[in-house]
C-alpha cells in the first residue's frame, strides 16, 4: 500500500544554520500536509500543499511539494531554539477524508 | 486542538487489565481517528470513524476497539494490556482532511 517516507530521522544543527526534511510517496499524492510536534506535546498542523509543484511560505518556513506530486520538503532558514521538535509529513489514504498515512517524523534538535 | 478532549493524561496498567481512554469532541466533526505513537515509529492508525455508528480499522487495530454511538465522543478500549501497547495514545478530529489533535494519553502497560 501506499506509505510515506520521511528522511532525515534526526538533525542536530547549531540556531541560526539551515534545516531541511524530505517526504516521498511511492504514490501520487492529492494533497500533502505538514504537521510539528514540539516535545511532550501534540502534533499541530502547519500546512497543506494541493498543487503540483506548489511552494509555500511562513515566514522562516518553505514548504514544497513536487511537479511529480510525490514528494515534498519543508526547509527552515536561520533556525532558532523554537523550532525545536519533530516535523511531520502526511498524505491521504485512499480516497476517504480524514485518513492519513504518517511519516515517520524528523526530530529536529537546535543548538543555542 | 480544535475542542479535542482526552482523558486521563497518563495511566499505568497490569498486563491483562482492561481500560478506556475517552476521547470528546465540542465541534460536532464527523470524522475521529486515534492514532498511536511510538518513538521512530511515527504516528501509526489505530481506528478511525466518519460518523456515528460508524467505524473501521487503521493498520494497527489488533487489540483495540471502539464504538461511535454519538458524534462528540469516541472512546478506545484495551480488553486486555499488553506491555506492547505502552504507548502514546492521541485522537483527532479531521476539518477539510485536516488533522486536529487532543493532547494525548500517556500509557504505560507493566
Amino acid at each position: 500500500g501506499q506509505q510515506v517516507m520521511q528522511i532525515p530521522q534526526y538533525q542536530h544543527v547549531q540556531e541560526g544554520e539551515d534545516f531541511t526534511t524530505y517526504c516521498n510517496s511511492s504514490t501520487t499524492l492529492s494533497n500533502i500536509q505538514w504537521y510539528k510536534q514540539r516535545p511532550g506535546g501534540h502534533p499541530v498542523f502547519l500546512i497543506q500543499l494541493v498543487k503540483s509543484g506548489e511552494v509555500k511560505k511562513q515566514k522562516r518556513l518553505t514548504f514544497q511539494f513536487g511537479e511529480a506530486k510525490k514528494n515534498s520538503s519543508l526547509h527552515i532558514t536561520a533556525t532558532q531554539t523554537t523550532d525545536v521538535g519533530t516535523y511531520f509529513c502526511a498524505g491521504p489514504r485512499g480516497s476517504t477524508l480524514g485518513r492519513l498515512y504518517f511519516g515517520r517524523g524528523t526530530q529536529l534538535t537546535v543548538w543555542p | 486542538n480544535a475542542g479535542v478532549t482526552q482523558t486521563p493524561k497518563f495511566q499505568v496498567l497490569k498486563t491483562g487489565q482492561s481500560m478506556t481512554l475517552q476521547c470528546a469532541q465540542d465541534m460536532n466533526h464527523e470524522y475521529m481517528s486515534w492514532y498511536r505513537q511510538d518513538p521512530g515509529m511515527g504516528l501509526r492508525l489505530i481506528h478511525y470513524s466518519v460518523g456515528a455508528g460508524i467505524t473501521d480499522q487503521g493498520e494497527v487495530p489488533n487489540g483495540y476497539n471502539v464504538s461511535r454511538s454519538t458524534t462528540e465522543d469516541f472512546p478506545l478500549r484495551l480488553l486486555s494490556a499488553a506491555p506492547s501497547q505502552t504507548s502514546v495514545y492521541f485522537c483527532a478530529t479531521t476539518i477539510l482532511d485536516t488533522q486536529y489533535f487532543g493532547p494525548g494519553t500517556r500509557l504505560t502497560v507493566l
